[in-house]
């Protein structure tokens, strides 16, 4: 079946650190891979995606790379800034989205 | 464009009663889906329509169910509810983009059971 499981936090970094959310899935074929952010008291945005394997998403200086090996598409940001902070949801696509449980962040200054 | 709008915002029912949520997709989507959200088990999938025709369904009770209009607009309605549907409920509308189906949400529709 199609599953996916990321690290559930929650994640406090300081203003300019370095984030990697990991995220790893199990699917049958080769599904689309989305990460997706919710701010408090909204919806979830589409924050990037990637369609196949070494495709890498990038969007706001967040980064994920497909990787079809390890069955993960980490996220990443190389410098945090406090208005990151929000719940971020890994995410694969198969006839509909199959969501990890979220890893809230917190950036502090 | 305009995105996803949900309406309404917040709900408040008692056990028992039934409520109808209403979404609007982005112009030019076909496909709506909806999803509950709660703190013990997360983001669920409800089910999902294109052209008026339920394409999909997830795991849920028969209490549950939807529709679609020929403007796009979905419905999803709730019978008996109970304690446990107390959530958000998350709709979001669909296009084929770069290889694959983006979703875009609304803000979705915090539901409160009594």
């Amino acid at each position: 079946g199609n599953s996916v499981t990321q690290m559930e936090g929650p994640v406090t970094l300081s203003e300019e650190a370095f984030l990697t959310i990991n995220c790893t899935y199990t699917a049958t074929g080769y599904p689309s891979l989305f990460w997706y952010v919710q701010y408090p008291g909204e919806g979830l945005q589409l924050l990037l995606k990637a369609t196949k394997a070494d495709d890498k998403g990038s969007n706001k200086g967040f980064e994920a790379t497909y990787r079809k090996e390890t069955t993960s598409f980490h996220l990443e940001k190389g410098s945090v800034q406090v208005s990151d902070s929000a719940v971020y949801f890994c995410a694969l696509n198969s006839d509909n989205l199959f969501f990890g449980t979220g890893t809230r962040l917190t950036v502090i200054p | 464009k305009a995105g996803v709008t949900q309406t309404p915002r917040y709900l408040i029912k008692t056990r028992g009663q039934q409520v109808t949520l209403s979404c609007s997709p982005i112009s030019g989507h076909r496909s709506v889906s909806w999803y509950q959200q709660t703190p013990g088990q997360g983001l669920q999938f409800l089910f999902e329509y294109f052209s008026e025709t339920q394409r999909n369904k997830g795991n849920f009770p028969g209490r549950f169910s939807g529709r679609q209009f020929s403007n796009s607009r979905s419905e999803m309605n709730v019978s008996t509810l109970e304690l446990g549907d107390s959530a958000l409920y998350l709709c979001a509308s669909s296009v084929f983009k770069g290889g694959t189906y983006e979703q875009y949400f609304g803000p979705g529709t915090r539901l409160t059971v009594t």
